[in-house]
């Protein structure tokens, strides 16, 4: 079982709709939670961060956090053709120190 | 605020060369900083890590090496590049602190021939 895991998708989401991430992890003691977005051929751009149960709001963005279900997701809502790009959760375990373990992705093309 | 630099941005180098990344950050200090290799369609792969000046953590045995000879530098090198050394590589930075949040550089796309 991978230490982080996502759907590779590509998820396909027509504009406008709200695109739905999930992200499952395996060390219950992880204690931060992250969203980047990465376009093709560019570095990971940090989102936003969790570390309490329940929703945190950006924008058009919401994480979701649920410790006990371990998994994680983000919501997109009213998707535009530039949130196109390959999104990566990455999680902060226990016993991970200063590290930060990254899923492989999930790309995501908002259609027009 | 902080900034982060990474030279050169693309690079080709033939195989059994050299090779030297340069990575700085600017607008903080005693930050945690972070090589990352990606390769091509793959995720990202954790090559060295450090938490202070010459405090290096290698995560993958290879024929890479990390140094952070100052605060705010972090140094990737190579004394023989391999086709396998081809890729992605992206340097980080992340406050001291609980969370861990990490800030990406512009990368390096290194080609290696």
């Amino acid at each position: 079982q991978k230490e982080v895991e996502q759907n590779s998708g590509p998820l396909s989401v027509p504009e406008g709709a709200i695109a739905s991430l999930n992200c499952t992890y395996s060390d219950r003691g992880s204690q931060s939670f992250f969203w980047y977005r990465q376009y093709s051929g560019k570095s990971p751009e940090l989102i936003m961060f969790i570390y309490s149960n329940g929703d945190k709001e950006d924008g058009r963005f919401t994480a979701q956090l649920n410790k006990a279900s371990q998994y994680v997701s983000l919501l997109i809502r009213d998707s535009q053709p530039s949130d196109s790009a390959t999104y990566l959760c990455a999680v902060n375990g226990k016993a991970a120190g200063n590290k930060l373990t990254f899923g492989g992705g999930t790309r995501v093309l908002v259609k027009p | 605020s902080q900034t982060i630099h990474q030279w050169p941005a693309t690079l080709v180098q033939p195989v059994g060369s050299p090779l030297s990344l340069e990575c700085t950050v600017e607008g903080t200090s005693n930050p945690n900083l972070y090589w990352y290799r990606q390769a091509a369609g793959r995720g990202l792969q954790l090559l060295f890590y450090s938490i202070g000046i010459d405090q290096i953590s290698s995560e993958v045995p290879q024929n890479l090496s990390a140094s952070r000879p100052q605060d705010r530098q972090f140094i990737l090198s190579s004394k023989k590049l391999l086709l396998s050394d081809s890729g992605f590589y992206l340097c980080a930075w992340a406050p001291a602190g609980p969370h861990n949040e990490q800030f990406f550089g512009p990368g390096t796309r290194l080609t290696v021939l």
